[in-house]
């Protein structure tokens, strides 16, 4: 079945260290998001790719960093500068140009930073 | 810019009531869609229903129906029949590839509990 895989789905690490979320999609869709996710705060945009070797900030871009050098994979860098990294991160995929094609999320990766 | 108001940060509702889950909406742009999502406590996102700000009649899928009313920049979704499975946060989102962007803008959810 074709879906959208993020790992690991907790992931510790301690201040200071960057760290790596992972997301890979097999749904053949150009675009890819990276949301995060604090209680009582919505869903907010970090980064999106809609293309190979292309990507753009989203609303909280600071503190983390993205790749796209292959179409399945949207790989999400927290780096150190994060003031806070701890939260919900989410990825997601979509077709594009389509207003109608809702997005597709994986099951998102909890990170706790301490 | 978009923007995607969820004024209801919690609602309840009894086992077998309907409800409704209000969105209003802000936007220049004249073709956009709009979703509602559902997270169970698990923290997954299930896509629920879209509207396009083009179709005349409002978007029906299964229990779940949207209240558009473009005028009012509204798309509120009602829950019919409600059940114990219902209890999750529930987001209202909008895009607007037309303008450039693929990105979908979030509300900040409203949290639904079903009563038995």
């Amino acid at each position: 079945d074709g879906g959208i895989t993020q790992s690991p789905k907790y992931l510790f690490r301690k201040e200071g260290q960057n760290v790596t979320l992972s997301c890979e999609q097999n749904l053949n869709h150009d675009a890819m998001y990276w949301y995060r996710q604090d209680p009582g705060q919505g869903l907010r945009l970090i980064y999106y790719s809609q293309i190979v070797n292309d990507f753009q900030k989203g609303d909280i871009a600071e503190g983390y960093s993205v790749s796209r050098e292959k179409k399945e994979s949207f790989p999400l860098t927290v780096t150190s500068a994060q003031k806070n990294p701890t939260a919900f991160y989410l990825c997601a995929s979509s077709v594009t140009g389509l207003d109608n094609s809702p997005l597709h999320f994986g099951n998102g990766t909890r990170l706790t930073v301490t | 810019a978009q923007k995607i108001t969820q004024t209801q940060p919690g609602m309840f509702v009894q086992e077998k009531e309907a409800v409704t889950l209000d969105c209003t909406y802000d936007t220049s742009d004249q073709s956009y869609g709009l979703f509602w999502y559902k997270q169970p406590s698990s923290g997954e996102m299930i896509f629920l229903i879209y509207q396009g700000s083009y179709d005349e009649q409002n978007a029906t899928e299964g229990r779940y129906s949207l209240n558009f009313q473009k005028a009012r920049k509204s798309a509120n979704l009602v829950i019919s029949a409600s059940q114990l499975g219902d209890s999750a946060m529930y987001f209202c989102a909008m895009r607007s590839p037309w303008s450039g962007s693929e990105k979908l803008v979030f509300g900040k959810g409203t949290k639904l509990t079903v009563n038995p």
